[in-house]
C-alpha cells in the first residue's frame, strides 16, 4: 500500500532563510499531491496542489516541486517569517479513490527571529 | 461562512461509555470523511462518504460506525469507547464535482480522552 513519509523531527530555521520539506512515497506516483498546515489545536488548512505532470508550482512565498524519478515533492518557503512556524502535512491523491487522501506524519517547521 | 464545524470540542469518557461526534459543512460538498489523529502517525482515515447517501470504510474503521444524515451533516459513533480510541478526530469535506483531487476543508477537531 502507498507509504507516505515525512521528516519526524522539527525543522529550526532562521528568519529570512528558505524552508525545504520533503515528502517521499513509496509505492504508486499520486496523480496529485497535496500540502496543508496545520497550527496546533486546529484543523489542517489547504496550501497547494501540484499534479503529476508538474515539476513544479508557486505561490507566493511557497513552491512545491514534484519529481516522479526520486519519487519526491520539496515544500519551499522563501523569505520564512516566524508566522511560518506550524506542522506541514503531505498528503497523495490517486484517481479513482473517491477523494481519499493519504497523509504523512507531518513536520514541524519553527522559524527563530 | 462556517466551513465545517464539529461537536464537541472536548470529550472524556468512560471505558465502555458510547458517544456521538457531530460534523456539519455548509459549502455544498458532496464527499465528507473522518479521520484521526495520533502523535507520530499522521491523520488516518476512519470512514468516508463519497456522497449523499454512501458510506465506507478507511484505514481504520474497527469500534467505529458513521451516519450520513443528510449531504450536510456526517456523525462518527463509538459504541463502546476504549482507551486505544483516545485521539483527535476530524472531519472534513471536500467537493469533487469540480473534479478529482479537490482540497479536503477540516474542522478544528475533537479531543477524545478516554479513561
Amino acid at each position: 500500500s502507498q507509504k507516505i513519509e515525512q521528516n519526524s523531527e522539527a525543522l529550526n530555521i532562521q528568519e529570512g532563510k528558505t524552508a525545504t520539506l520533503t515528502c517521499n512515497y513509496t509505492n504508486y506516483s499520486p496523480a496529485y499531491l497535496q500540502w496543508y498546515r496545520q497550527d496546533p489545536g486546529r484543523g489542517p488548512v489547504f496550501l497547494l496542489l501540484i499534479r503529476e505532470n508538474e515539476k513544479e508550482k508557486r505561490k507566493e512565498r511557497l513552491k512545491v516541486t514534484f519529481d516522479t524519478t526520486l519519487k519526491q515533492s520539496l515544500f519551499h518557503i522563501t523569505a520564512s517569517q516566524p508566522a511560518d512556524s506550524a506542522t506541514y502535512l503531505c498528503a497523495a491523491y490517486r484517481p479513482g479513490n473517491t477523494g481519499k487522501l493519504i497523509f504523512g506524519q507531518g513536520t514541524t517547521l519553527q522559524v527563530k527571529p | 461562512n462556517a466551513g465545517v464545524t464539529q461537536t464537541p470540542k472536548f470529550q472524556v469518557l468512560k471505558t465502555g461509555q458510547s458517544m456521538t461526534l457531530q460534523c456539519a459543512q455548509d459549502m455544498n460538498h458532496n464527499s465528507m470523511y473522518w479521520y484521526r489523529q495520533d502523535p507520530g502517525m499522521g491523520l488516518r482515515l476512519i470512514y468516508y462518504s463519497a456522497s449523499e447517501g454512501t458510506t465506507d470504510k478507511g484505514e481504520v474503521p474497527n469500534g467505529y460506525n458513521v451516519s450520513r444524515l443528510n449531504k450536510r451533516e456526517f456523525s462518527l459513533r463509538l459504541e463502546s469507547a476504549a482507551p486505544s480510541q483516545t485521539s483527535v478526530y476530524f472531519c472534513a469535506s471536500s467537493d469533487r464535482r469540480t473534479g478529482d483531487g479537490q482540497p479536503q476543508h477540516f474542522g478544528d477537531g475533537t479531543r477524545l480522552s478516554i479513561l
